[in-house]
This record gives structure tokens, sequence and C-alpha cells, in this order.
């Protein structure tokens, strides 16, 4: 059973540009979550999809965005870069939703460098 | 709210020693807890997880974790270290309130020969 894909793993952006990452969850997988890890900030919940809908939001700006297709692929979309979104960016998907306990598959991530 | 304190963010063992990882959670509810492994440049991999029944839970590598409610903690221990456990560990809390997972800022592991 293939795990969670993120593409790309690795981009460089300049700051102001904008960047669309992917991710495939597991197959038969409906919730997918992203993170964002960084080494002063930890891991850092973005948001939630389950069944295409937006079900949780952490505490980023609006400059964050998400979405979840029928398929359950999702991509994050981050707009007007800055230097201190710079980071790894984690997918996870889970059977069903994250609160219930459901165990999260992480994929590799993928690191975004902002200059 | 749902919290999550890792305590030491950095842990250094000898290998053939115990290995301790400390890990107190806050919740509103009985929580669902989590213990994953992240090696470098790779994602998170789920080591164990505690849901309900017994609280002493075996996970994957040697590592088991004990589930105490009276204290809050989900600390997680492996008898003999190897080198290959070195690694950043990550606690976390799922409460079905939240909806969500919160993860603990993690602890560095290092084994020294």
């Amino acid at each position: 059973k293939a795990g969670v894909t993120q593409t790309p793993r690795y981009l460089i952006k300049t700051r102001g540009q904008q960047v669309t990452l992917s991710c495939s969850p597991i197959s038969g997988h409906r919730s997918v979550s992203w993170y964002q890890q960084t080494p002063g900030q930890g891991l850092q919940f973005l948001f939630e999809y389950f069944s295409e809908t937006q079900r949780n939001k952490g505490n980023f700006p609006g400059r964050f965005s998400g979405r979840q297709f029928s398929n359950s692929r999702s991509e994050m979309n981050v707009s007007t870069l800055e230097l201190g979104d710079s980071a790894l960016y984690l997918c996870a998907s889970s059977l069903l939703s994250q609160g219930a306990g459901n165990t999260i598959y992480f994929g590799e991530g993928s690191w975004l460098t902002v200059v | 709210a749902q919290s999550v304190t890792q305590l030491g963010s950095h842990v250094s063992v000898s290998e053939g020693a115990l290995v301790l990882l400390r890990c107190n959670y806050s919740s509103s509810v009985p929580p669902y807890l989590f213990w994953y492994v992240q090696y470098p440049n790779q994602g998170l991999q789920l080591l164990l997880k505690y849901t309900t029944g017994a609280t002493l839970v075996k996970g994957i590598n040697g590592f088991e974790a004990e589930f105490k409610k009276s204290e809050t903690s989900f600390h997680l221990t492996k008898p003999s270290a190897h080198m290959s456990d070195a690694a950043e560990y990550f606690c976390a809390v799922s409460d079905p309130n939240a909806g969500k997972s919160t993860f603990g800022d993690g602890t560095t592991l290092t084994v020294k020969p």
C-alpha cells in the first residue's frame, strides 16, 4: 500500500511569490491535514480536510489556504511568500477525522525555502 | 484546550542505557495519546498510541509508554538504547472535541557509542 506522497520535495521561491504543494493520501483515507514544521515553532497545525470540506484550521494568516479534491488528494497554497514561511510542510492522512484517535500517517514533506 | 509538554528538548544516552522521554498533556476529555519518531529528512512515523484499555502500550522498535491519568503523563521508554534510535520524538494528544492533534515541541535523542 503506497504511503502519503508529497510533491515537490524541495523548492526555492522568492519573497512575494506564491507556491502550491500537493499531497496524495493513502488510498481509502478521507482526512488530509497539513502541518508546518520549523526549528523555532515546532510542528504547527495548518488545517484538516475531510471529504472535501475544511474541518479545522490552525492559527495561520489567510495567505495559507488549501483544498481537497473528490479523490482525497489535497493541495495547499501560500500566497505572497515571506521569509518566515521557509519550513518543512508535512501532509498527513488518516482513515477518518484526526480527533477520533485515528492514526495519522505522514508524508516525507516538502521543503520550502523562501529567499 | 489541549496541550502537550515534552520535558527536555535534548536527551543524550549511552548505547545500551535506558531511554526515558517525558510527555505531559492537558485535555478536557479523556485523550488519545501518541508518540511519533522523525528521522532526518523524513516525515513522522507512529511509534505507539493509547486510546482506551491497557495503560501500558507497546510500540515498534522496543518502545513502550504508560498512560498515567493521575499524573497526566505519557512517558516513552526503551530498556536499551540502540544507535539507530537517534532521532527526534514527538508526543501528541488528540481530543475529539478539538477535532485535531496537538504535538509537543519534540525531543531530540542522541545515542552515544
